[in-house]
């Protein structure tokens, strides 16, 4: 059975850093593009980042560019969001999904549930 | 950007009743790389389409997609009441990858 579980989501004031993990089980992590999703309370699903399977291809959206940074461990099954220079607008629970390829598609399959991350004073 | 454009914003219909949602582009998706996702409170977006009309995989043959270029449609062809949810439709042909802002389907 796949599976993803987001941790690492908090209480954070502007300016501020934090590192969002997503682990997962039930297939070859390797073999596929990983993503990041957010969503604001009350609003729609935002794109954040992607990485290729190898890890060696990653693209960020562009309200996160130079700010946020996705990474993988394949050898942990372990995706990365490293945030840095939080803002008020970053408040948002953030999805882990899974590609439905090895190549940044574009497309999920499978999603954590998410964790929440609280951009606040 | 691909700006998705999704109407109605509420769908109040009844349990087997037919259901139709709207899913717009600013310009043509590259591809029909057009998918729908659905998404009931507190809990994680599904993937039920994908390339504007393949079933995912576990999808019910009541959900059917249909469009290309700019305009996409999701159908249901008779309302379960596991059906009343969010929609939301996203394009991914053109990065970055965007969503629609998402149809509620509830309970009439």
């Amino acid at each position: 059975e796949v599976q993803l579980l987001e941790s690492g989501g908090g209480l954070v004031q502007p300016g501020g850093s934090l590192r969002l993990s997503c682990a997962v089980s039930g297939f070859t992590f390797s073999n596929y593009a990983m993503n990041w999703v957010r969503q604001a309370p009350g609003k729609g699903l935002e794109w954040v980042s992607a990485i290729g399977g190898s890890g060696d291809d990653t693209n960020y959206g562009d309200s996160v560019k130079g700010r946020f940074t996705i990474s993988r461990d394949n050898s942990k099954n372990t995706l990365y969001l490293q945030m840095n220079s939080l803002r008020a607008e970053d408040t948002a629970v953030y999805y882990c999904a899974r590609d439905l390829a090895r190549y940044n598609s574009g497309c999920f399959d499978y999603w954590g549930p998410g964790t929440l991350v609280t951009v606040s004073s | 950007e691909i700006v998705l454009t999704q109407s109605p914003g509420t769908l109040s219909l009844s349990p087997g009743e037919r259901a139709t949602l709207s899913c717009r582009a600013s310009q043509t998706v590259s591809g029909s790389y057009l998918a729908w996702y659905q998404q009931t409170p507190g809990q994680a977006p599904r993937l039920l389409i994908y390339g504007a009309s393949r079933r995912a995989t576990g999808i019910p043959d009541r959900f059917s997609g249909s469009g290309s270029g700019t305009d996409f449609t999701l159908t249901i062809s008779r309302l379960e009441p596991e059906d009343f949810a969010v929609y939301h439709c996203q394009q991914y042909g053109n990065p970055p990858w965007t969503f629609g802002q998402g149809t509620k389907v509830e309970i009439k």
